[in-house]
């Protein structure tokens, strides 16, 4: 069975930083891009960010870029996301997601980690 | 980027009826679509993808249609567990972007 289960998830206050992490296990983790996705408390989704299955390429939203990075150790099965200079807008419910296939969709979830940036 | 507009916001519909969800792209997206359903507390799961495709597992009674810009979800005869906020998302260009969802309620 695929897991992907988030932790790091806390309150921070703005301009602080945090990093997330997604332990993944059921399937070859090294097969595979993964993706964060964000959803806001209002209930909109917002991708975030895409890696490689090698690590390699990365790909970011506008609006994270150059504040967050995201990277993998397929040595760990793991995934992280290191969040620099926190807005209140980056306030979400943060998930690790497996690439379906070439940078596609979303076939497999965690359950999410929830970030909030408050004073 | 690519706005995905959804509609109705909200759908109430009885069990065994038809429901029809609509994803209009601002420019074309060729069948480069993907629908998920998520329930409450729970993570969003894929339904839908390459616009007409069904995930592993996902019951026939979900189809999806279109091309281009105007996409459409439809659950054949709904069942009280179709309950949930269904959204849909583009991959054919970056950013991958979602629509806003449209929420089926069950009566």
């Amino acid at each position: 069975e695929v897991q992907l289960v988030e932790s790091g998830g806390v309150v921070v206050q703005p301009g602080g930083s945090l990093r997330l992490s997604c332990a993944a296990s059921g399937f070859t983790f090294e097969d595979y891009a993964m993706h964060w996705v964000r959803q806001f408390p209002g209930k909109g989704l917002e991708w975030v960010s895409l890696v490689s299955w090698d690590g390699y390429s990365t790909y970011y939203a506008d609006s994270v870029k150059g504040r967050f990075s995201i990277s993998r150790d397929n040595r760990k099965n793991s995934l992280y996301l290191q969040m620099n200079n926190l807005k209140t807008e980056d306030t979400a419910l943060y998930y690790c997601a497996r690439d379906r296939d070439n940078f596609d969709y979303f076939d497999q979830w965690g359950q999410g980690t929830l970030v909030t940036v408050s004073s | 980027e690519i706005v995905l507009t959804q509609s109705p916001a909200t759908l109430s519909l009885s069990p065994g009826e038809r429901a029809t969800l609509s994803c209009r792209a601002s420019e074309s997206v060729s069948s480069h679509l993907a629908w998920y359903q998520q329930k409450t507390g729970q993570a969003p799961r894929l339904l839908i993808h390459g616009a007409s495709d069904r995930a592993t597992g996902i019951p026939a009674r979900f189809s999806g249609s279109g091309s281009g810009t105007d996409f459409t979800l439809t659950i054949s005869s709904l069942e009280p567990e179709d309950s949930a906020i269904y959204y849909c998302q583009q991959r054919y260009n970056w950013p991958l972007t979602f629509g806003g969802g449209t929420k089926v309620e069950i009566k």
